[in-house]
């Protein structure tokens, strides 16, 4: 099946630093993916949608600012988390939509998630 | 807004034991409701989904039930397998394009032989 990888799976960072995520759908083209977190005991959360060659949609209360993503290719997506700070320590997972029409269109492929912590 | 609920882990089983993991959800119109898995080292894979009331989604030997009436989405599958063990999301969508996705917390299975 189509896969999804993320690197790195886990990283840490001093605070005040900045850190890049990488999504990468590895055999399908993806105009599509999308960037969540999950909190310890919490459910994932949307933090934004990433199309191809344009800016990103964030959801309410994610600072665009601070979670820069870059959708510069069909195969790729980057999370740069800016000033990490401790309270950003999460787990991050990206998700791609294949890009066909049809009811394939609709199928999304997680990647394996990154653990981030800030120290 | 719209939210899921599911039961804390981890769930504890033998082998061919029975599973049942719960999921209740909220939300405002007529969501599409799924499960997905997560095997150690892996991303999440859609295990199974349904679109409207009363549909079962199936699949591996899992199953679940659109219950609109109990706003009820429960995972269940007769005998488990060590190979099961995985964290299970349950998650719905305000409609059939899954852009968005509201996810439970997970629950993590663990199967002992």
């Amino acid at each position: 099946g189509a896969v999804v990888s993320q690197h790195p799976s886990w990283v840490i960072c001093k605070s005040g630093t900045s850190v890049k995520i990488e999504c990468r759908s590895l055999d399908f083209q993806a105009t599509t993916m999308f960037w969540y977190r999950q909190f310890p005991k919490q459910s994932l959360m949307l933090m934004a949608t990433s199309n191809e060659g344009s800016k990103a949609t964030y959801e309410q209360g994610v600072e665009k600012d601070k979670f820069l993503i870059n959708h510069a290719s069909l195969t790729l997506s980057t999370l740069t988390v800016t000033s990490a700070h401790p309270e950003d320590s999460s787990f991050y997972i990206c998700s791609a939509r294949v890009s066909e029409t049809g009811d394939s269109g609709n199928t999304i492929y997680f990647g394996e998630g990154s653990w981030l912590t800030v120290v | 807004g719209d939210s899921v609920t599911q039961m804390e882990g981890p769930v504890t089983l033998s082998e061919e034991a029975f599973l049942t993991i719960n999921c209740t959800y909220t939300a405002t119109g007529y969501p599409s409701l799924f499960w997905y898995v997560q095997y150690p080292g892996e991303g999440l894979q859609l295990l199974l989904k349904a679109t409207k009331a009363d549909d079962k989604g199936s699949n591996k030997g899992f199953e679940a039930t659109y219950r609109k009436e109990t706003t009820s989405f429960h995972l269940e599958k007769g005998s488990v397998q060590v190979s099961d063990s995985a964290v299970y999301f349950c998650a719905l969508s305000e409609n059939f394009n899954t852009d968005k996705l509201i996810f439970g917390t997970g629950t993590r299975l663990q199967v002992f032989p």
